[in-house]
């Protein structure tokens, strides 16, 4: 069995400071992490992901994440927020061990509301 | 390529009468994914195909609902007859087979049942 949680339904912060959306994961096996954003009227778009190696994962407009085993983590950063950061955000996870594409699972979302 | 292709992009109907969505996913690609998202629910997985043949429909929420692939290119997702409570943003993706690929969506079709 796999599931995501997404802490937080909303997450507030002002353009120019850090920001950080949350993510924890429980799976039998293995996770492959992703992170999709979704812009109103659109679907989920790829962000980054997290196969193996380094824990630190970089991915598309300035976003990384970091996965931590420990604490069956992968929180969303971007060091600096800017307006246009302005969306829905999914976290998703599936075994590794699924041979079968997988099914991902799907977080409920987090809307990030950057301020100016 | 022109990505996950999804059609309508909007629909609106009334209660009792057939639904019809369709998707072409991105060409190569050989597993391809139906999604239900409302603002109750969050986003729902439906259906998935891995090579046209359907591998796990335990989110199709009734027999009103039925998807089907003929052939690499081409999916429809049917509600019938259709209900108020189908109303949603209906989200076809595909990706490569492997747990590791990338899901590409397409921009969804909203649907409205009156």
């Amino acid at each position: 069995a796999q599931s995501v949680a997404q802490p937080e339904d909303q997450v507030n912060v002002a353009e120019g400071n850090p920001l950080t959306v949350k993510c924890t994961y429980s799976v039998s096996g293995n996770p492959y992490l992703f992170w999709y954003v979704q812009y109103p009227n659109r679907g989920l778009q790829f962000l980054l992901k997290y196969i193996t190696g380094d824990n630190l994962v970089k991915g598309s407009y300035g976003f990384e994440a970091e996965f931590n085993k420990s604490q069956t983590s992968f929180h969303l950063k971007k060091p600096s927020a800017l307006v246009s950061d302005s969306a829905l955000y999914f976290c998703a996870v599936r075994d590794k061990r699924n041979t079968n594409a997988g099914k991902s699972t799907f977080g409920d979302g987090t809307t990030l509301t950057v301020k100016p | 390529d022109a990505g996950v292709i999804q059609s309508p992009r909007h629909e609106v109907t009334e209660m009792g009468q057939e639904v019809t969505l369709r998707c072409k996913p991105i060409s190569g690609h050989n597993s391809l994914f139906w999604y239900r998202q409302t603002m109750m629910r969050g986003l729902e997985l439906l259906i998935y195909f891995n090579n046209n043949v359907p591998i796990d429909d335990s989110g199709m929420p009734e027999d009103r609902f039925s998807a089907k692939m003929p052939n690499a290119s081409f999916s429809t997702l049917k509600i019938q007859p259709s209900e108020p409570r189908d109303s949603a943003v209906y989200f076809c993706a595909s990706s490569l087979k492997g747990a590791k690929n990338i899901q590409y969506f397409g921009a969804g079709t909203r649907l409205s049942v009156l």
